[in-house]
């Protein structure tokens, strides 16, 4: 199935633990995306990357931290986890700067 | 004042109504336009992509974006229980960031 993947599907960990989530996606996009949805609902974006190259860091922590190893592959890694970093984590592809797709989401949880 | 606004709902309607869903904005930049739905513990989808002003029709979905008045809209025709869900608008200015309206929560009651 051509898609975009994340894993794990959930996380439940303590505060101050370090956690990675890993995205991959089979589209041959060039572009790809971490979004964070809070409670709310409200989607917002926190890095990008094209072609391997950081193009959008936006007033995000420095705990966080994208890595592209190749343009399908996007995975963030968070330090000294915090209760408010609970949310879903959304990455998403897209072939140009227009239309994105999105992977299914993680969970997580910080207790 | 939010780049996007959107009607925050919830919007509960019987099956086969028409489900009207407006989104406004402020940035001019804004020339990519859609419409994502999202059913519970899901990714969004993407349902609706538009570049220009006027109507885009897709079976029973069809996009609306105004620029002039800085308002897109969705509609969805003859609803049905599956369409339950949340709907977003997001827009781009070409500079690979999506912003999105905060979505509208829609049941469509058998």
């Amino acid at each position: 199935d051509t898609a975009v993947s994340q894993t794990p599907k959930y996380l439940v960990t303590q505060m101050g633990n370090d956690k990675s989530i890993k995205c991959e996606q089979n589209l041959g996009h060039d572009t790809m995306y971490w979004y964070k949805q809070d409670s709310k609902k409200f989607l917002k974006i926190m890095f990008s990357y094209n072609n391997k190259e950081l193009i959008i860091n936006e007033t995000v922590p420095n705990r966080f931290s994208p890595k592209s190893p190749d343009k399908a592959h996007l995975n963030l890694h968070i330090n000294s986890l915090e209760l408010g970093d609970s949310a879903v984590y959304f990455c998403a592809s897209s072939p140009w700067s227009g239309e994105q797709f999105f992977g299914p989401g993680t969970r997580l949880t910080v207790l | 004042q939010k780049e996007v606004e959107q009607d925050p709902g919830p919007l509960s309607v019987p099956e086969g109504a028409i489900v009207s869903l407006n989104c406004t904005y402020s940035n001019s930049a804004f020339q990519y336009f859609m419409w994502y739905r999202q059913y519970s513990r899901k990714g969004p989808e993407l349902l609706m992509y538009t570049y220009s002003s006027g109507n885009k029709e897709d079976g029973r979905f069809t996009a609306q974006v105004d620029k002039s008045s800085k308002y897109i809209s969705l509609f969805i025709r003859d609803s049905q229980p599956s369409d339950s869900a949340t709907y977003l608008c997001a827009m781009s200015a070409d500079d690979y960031k999506l912003s999105f309206g905060a979505g509208t929560t829609v049941t469509v009651r058998a």
